[in-house]
């Protein structure tokens, strides 16, 4: 059983689009991450939430965790071709341990 | 510019062969992690380690183990590469504790004929 299950698993959108990617478990965090990995690349950190109901900027993407810190969102606004790629949430399990989710494939096309 | 570097991008091997996948960071991180990338799976752990010499298992320890000699090398090993551990593979580290950052190298993409 996946701990994190991402929504959608697959997402193809044009230029210029709104986007949000939904990240739910049924499990409590401390804290959730999520990251981009681009093709031939490993996963680049893009923020880490720790507050339930905590919203974060990055520039175009917001991302959200749950009021109760079980679930969250990535919002994409105007999504731009440089935007794709997998988007992974990420959770910590225990002390040292990070569970990631299913993924999100991200295609934008100009 | 910190970095993990993973020795191989591609390998492709026989049943039965033992592998090794090795994984160096320059970061001087306590933390270091074995993850394999399937699709539709996300990353699944594999093992990891919080110093040097020791070893924890994580979600899919079995068919690997793993060594921790030095501090800024991981080593993955497959006794006996089987089919179904063809895969994405993806060394991380991190500081310990904490909501701390994982670091990727580029991964080793393995097929096992």
């Amino acid at each position: 059983t996946q701990l994190l299950e991402q929504s959608p698993q697959f997402l193809s959108i044009q230029e210029g689009e709104n986007l949000t990617v939904y990240c739910n478990s049924s499990s409590v965090f401390s804290s959730l991450q999520w990251y981009r990995q681009e093709p031939g690349e490993g996963p680049v950190l893009l923020v880490t939430v720790v507050t339930g109901g905590e919203v974060k900027k990055l520039k175009r993407l917001t991302f959200q965790f749950g009021d109760a810190r079980k679930d969250s969102s990535l919002h994409i606004t105007a999504a731009q071709p440089g935007d794709t790629g997998l988007y992974l949430c990420a959770a910590r399990q225990g002390f040292q341990k990070l569970v990631f989710g299913t993924g999100t494939r991200l295609l934008v096309s100009p | 510019d910190v970095k993990v570097t993973q020795s191989s991008r591609y390998l492709v091997k026989r049943t039965g062969e033992k592998v090794f996948l090795e994984c160096v960071q320059d970061m001087d991180h306590e933390n270091m992690f074995w993850y394999r990338q399937d699709p539709g799976l996300g990353l699944r752990l594999i093992y990891f380690s919080y110093d040097v010499k020791m070893k924890e298992k994580g979600d899919i320890p079995e068919g690997y183990s793993v060594s921790r000699e030095k501090k800024e090398r991981f080593s993955l090993i497959l006794e006996s590469a089987s089919t179904n551990q063809t895969s994405m593979y993806l060394c991380a580290s991190s500081l310990p504790g904490g909501v701390g950052e994982l670091f990727f190298g580029e991964g080793s993409r393995l097929t096992v004929l």
